[in-house]
């Protein structure tokens, strides 16, 4: 298995300008969590899915954040405008409800943004 | 809200020492999940404790759960260079996948 994919892995923009960062999940799994880590706030669960539905956006911090998950294979987060504050690791994680995972999440690799 | 706690946060200790990282709780809760994180890279499951009184080992590290005191702790043994990263712990809530992490142990082992 590939394991959970993130792109891009890092992303540099300047304020003003729309991110947009992709998750592809382990096949099979039917949750989908976005999270944001950095030093000060640690790690932040921001939205998750649960076959495709978000369950959870409690922790997007604004509206200019926004996430889709138009189908089971593929995810979006979106920052529009960016501003530096945004600028965080953001961690994309999925999960299965059902079989031996007992709802053990896997982490993608992360996307390093970083807003000038 | 469940909340999650770990001390110490910051840890240096000598190669060939042992100690122990701890996580308490807020509420009820059926699992209890650790993690690792090296620097700059992303958390790797490490164990997955669902009942009281579960215990886990992999290598040097061994963690273990108890739902009535609301604290797991992950002991580490004759500690190695290896072992040197950031350990979380993750609380499941009732009813639902989601993860409530703690603030993470950050482990440095001195030769």
């Amino acid at each position: 298995d590939a394991g959970v994919i993130q792109s891009p892995r890092h992303e540099v923009t300047e304020m003003g300008q729309e991110v947009t960062l992709r998750c592809k999940p382990i096949s099979g799994h039917d949750y989908l969590f976005w999270y944001r880590q950095t030093m000060m706030r640690g790690l932040e669960l921001l939205i998750y899915f649960n076959n495709n539905v978000p369950i959870d956006d409690s922790g997007m911090p604004e509206d200019r954040f926004s996430a889709k998950m138009p189908n089971a294979s593929f995810s979006t987060l979106k920052i529009q405008p960016s501003e530096p504050r945004d600028s965080a690791v953001y961690f994309c994680a999925s999960t299965s409800s059902g079989g031996s995972s007992y709802n053990e999440q896997f982490f993608g690799p992360g996307t390093r943004l970083t807003v000038l | 809200e469940l909340k999650v706690e770990q001390n110490p946060l910051f840890l240096s200790m000598q190669e060939g020492k042992n100690y122990t990282i701890y996580c308490n709780y807020s509420t009820t809760s059926d699992r209890l999940y650790w993690y690792r994180q090296d620097p700059g890279k992303s958390l790797e499951s490490l164990f997955v404790l669902l009942s009281n009184g579960a215990v886990k080992q992999e290598g040097r590290l061994m963690a273990s759960l108890d739902t009535k005191a609301r604290l797991s702790t992950l002991h580490i043994t004759a500690a190695v260079h290896d072992l040197s990263a950031t350990y979380f712990c993750a609380v499941g809530g009732a009813g639902n996948e989601k993860l409530t992490f703690g603030t993470g142990t950050r482990l440095t082992i001195i030769p």
